[in-house]
């Protein structure tokens, strides 16, 4: 059974800095990693898709690796701000064969101080 | 720009009581798919479908029930709450669930199980 674990679980951090937060996954077997942001109270917003034959995505200050033989994302942000602040979900797409819903991690609980 | 959406925003149930949370979507999407995120679990899908007219379960499926119709519609039914399904329910879709594609969620539906 896949297994995804996001670390770390929570960070705070002053405006302006540069960070990474870390997304690991058991079986390398996967279609694509999507990271996501979820606001307190509110649905998820896609930042990012990766699939499994590319090695990063950019999009803005944001900028997404994907290792799938090592079973590794990063999600990197850039000159992070207060708007920042949020929860980061990673899922993967396993391609067991089904179609089958994604695998989430826990999340990266980010704040971003002024 | 509907994207999914999700009604009811907010429910309280008392237990026993039956109810259906609605998703609907207007990108003509292949794929939909119910999660609920409960604290500390992260997002667990419930069930799923490829298609209408076809469903499937997901990790958690037991207490509810899933049917589709149309396209644009993938209702979740509880059919006598449990406090144990106290939750915040996501409904998602994609245009399929096996290629590399993106998965957009629902604002989300917070249920309360008395």
């Amino acid at each position: 059974k896949q297994e995804v674990t996001q670390i770390p679980a929570a960070l705070s951090v002053p405006e302006g800095e540069n960070l990474v937060l870390n997304c690991s996954f058991t079986d390398s077997a996967i279609y694509n990693l999507q990271w996501f942001r979820q606001d307190p109270g509110k649905g998820l917003t896609s930042l990012l898709l990766i699939q499994s034959s590319q090695r990063e995505q950019t999009s803005g200050r944001l900028n997404a690796s994907l290792d799938k033989s090592s079973g590794r994302s990063t999600l990197y942000i850039a000159a992070s701000q207060p708007g920042d602040s949020a929860t980061y979900l990673c899922a993967v797409k396993g391609s067991g064969g089904g179609a089958d819903g994604l695998t989430f991690g826990k999340g990266t609980h980010l704040i971003i101080q002024p | 720009n509907a994207g999914v959406t999700q009604t009811p925003k907010f429910q309280v149930l008392k237990t026993g009581q039956s109810m259906t949370l609605q998703c609907a979507q207007d990108m003509n999407h292949e794929y939909m798919s119910w999660y609920r995120q409960d604290p500390g679990m992260g997002l667990r899908l419930i069930h799923y479908s490829v298609g209408a007219g076809i469903t499937d379960q997901g990790e958690v499926p037991n207490g509810y029930n899933v049917s589709r119709s149309t396209t644009e519609d993938f209702p979740l039914r509880l059919l006598s709450a449990a406090p144990s399904q106290t939750s915040v329910y996501f409904c998602a879709s994609s245009y399929s669930g096996i290629l590399n594609t993106e998965a957009f969620f629902g604002q989300g539906t917070r249920l309360t199980v008395v």
